[in-house]
């Protein structure tokens, strides 16, 4: 059965550091969505992408972050300069047809700052 | 503020009984619902996903819709050890953003 993947599983980084989380959404699937959830707390939207471009983010998604999908595979998360409370598990997510249809999650990145 | 609430349990079945998780939403326009299974450390699962008012069944899991109340239900019959876990209730307005609930922590009990 297809399914989201995510590179890699933990990264620890020193805080001011760039980051970049790495997804491979399922193949048919057309639209791609990053979300985090730190420890002990609910699962939050970042950010939305179709057809290239951000669909819809969130507030947290500040100009420290920024998405891109750089190959026909591959979806990315960067941030530019981590903070200590960057730390979260983040989840790439898929969906086959944007609005209402079903998402499915990546394994997710657990992310470390220190 | 758009909101989605859950009890965060934990809820505690025995093995073989029917388990109960009840969510409310606060945003009248939302349009589509999930459930989703999360185990300690684990991404979230998608289980069951509902839309319109009634019931709808899959195997041991049903949904339950009611717009009207803003009340969206899951029940899991028979439930087993293996169904302990943490259930992320999930709202769709009809755009791309999922809004979870905190989780209700299931424990089965052999």
């Amino acid at each position: 059965e297809p399914e989201v993947t995510q590179t890699p599983s933990h990264q620890v980084t020193q805080m001011g550091q760039e980051v970049i989380l790495r997804c491979v959404p399922i193949s048919n699937h057309l639209y791609f969505y990053w979300y985090r959830q730190i420890l002990g707390q609910k699962v939050e939207f970042l950010v939305s992408f179709y057809n290239n471009e951000i669909s819809e983010k969130s507030e947290i998604f500040d100009d420290q972050f920024s998405v891109e999908r750089p190959d026909g595979s591959n979806f990315t998360l960067k941030i530019r300069s981590t903070k200590l409370e960057d730390s979260a598990m983040y989840f790439c997510a898929s969906s086959e047809r944007g609005g209402y249809n079903e998402q499915f999650f990546g394994p997710g990145t657990r992310l470390t700052v220190l | 503020q758009k909101e989605v609430e859950q009890n965060s349990g934990p809820l505690s079945v025995p093995e073989g009984a029917i388990a109960s998780l009840n969510c409310t939403y606060s945003d009248r326009v939302s349009q589509s619902f999930f459930w989703y299974r999360q185990y300690s450390g684990k991404s979230p699962e998608l289980i069951m996903s509902i839309y319109s008012n009634g019931d709808k069944e899959d195997g041991r899991f049903t949904a339950q819709l009611n717009k009207a109340s803003q009340y969206v239900s899951l029940l899991i019959r028979d439930s087993q050890p293996s169904d302990s876990a943490t259930y992320l209730c999930a709202v769709n307005r009809g755009y791309s953003t999922l809004t979870f609930g905190k989780g209700t922590m299931l424990l089965v009990s052999p």
